[in-house]
């Protein structure tokens, strides 16, 4: 999983209310994204950031919000206004150099997965 | 819009074997594609990236070829064994943003001794 860490493992929400998935990595990667996958679908951009104190919306950015106040860390806020919330959430990260200077990989922590109680 | 088609149902094949999984694509010219192998329950992990302007990419029992003319991959694996047993997902960079990329649904791939 290469220097990256999520938790918790499981998390379990309520309905109503708004839970925090961790992502914290280690690399010096300036780059960090928010995927969720779902069963026989492909990961899904929720939110990434190219640099610390900014972030753009994804692909399904609706019922998320994220910060970005520290390089190394990129909290993921599973909001109320998500109405189907449960599936398996990826962070990941990049090294910053771009298409140019070889970072096109991503780094994968080890997941998330949010349940519905 | 931009699209991944990876080959939705299972490829069960015998140990030793070689494994060949397909990535098409549609609608854009991406500057590279990547392979990602992901365990049940686990984060993917980066196996190969190759660029636009190259054919083949190798590594170890891996192979990877790129055919910008038919927007395919296909990615071999030789002397295949249980242990290769996983989901492979193709990526590509995303049309004028290659920081972000499009993943596939994957391939599972069962290899039985």
């Amino acid at each position: 999983d290469g220097g990256i860490t999520q938790s918790p493992k499981y998390l379990f929400r309520k309905e109503g209310q708004n839970v925090t998935l961790s992502c914290e990595q280690n690399l010096n990667h300036d780059a960090m994204y928010w995927y969720r996958q779902d069963p026989g679908q492909g990961l899904r951009l929720i939110y990434y950031s190219q640099i610390v104190n900014d972030f753009q919306k994804g692909d399904i950015a609706e019922g998320y919000s994220v910060s970005r106040e520290k390089k190394e860390s990129f909290p993921l806020t599973v909001t109320s206004a998500q109405k189907n919330p449960t599936a398996f959430y990826l962070c990941a990260s990049k090294d910053s150099r771009g298409a140019s200077g070889g970072g096109e990989t991503q780094y994968f922590g080890p997941g998330t997965r949010l349940l519905v109680l | 819009s931009q699209k991944i088609e990876q080959n939705s149902e299972a490829l069960n094949i015998q140990e030793g074997k070689t494994a060949t999984l397909t990535c098409n694509y549609t609608n854009y010219s991406p500057a590279y594609l990547q392979w990602y192998r992901q365990d049940p329950g686990r984060g993917p992990v980066f196996l190969l990236l190759i660029r636009e302007n190259e054919k083949e990419k190798r590594k170890e029992r891996l192979k990877v070829t790129f055919d910008t003319t038919l927007k395919q991959s296909l990615f071999h694996i030789t002397a295949s064994q249980p242990a290769d047993s996983a989901t492979y997902l193709c990526a590509l960079d995303k049309q004028y943003n290659t920081d972000k990329l499009i993943f596939g649904t994957g391939t599972r791939l069962q290899v039985f001794p």
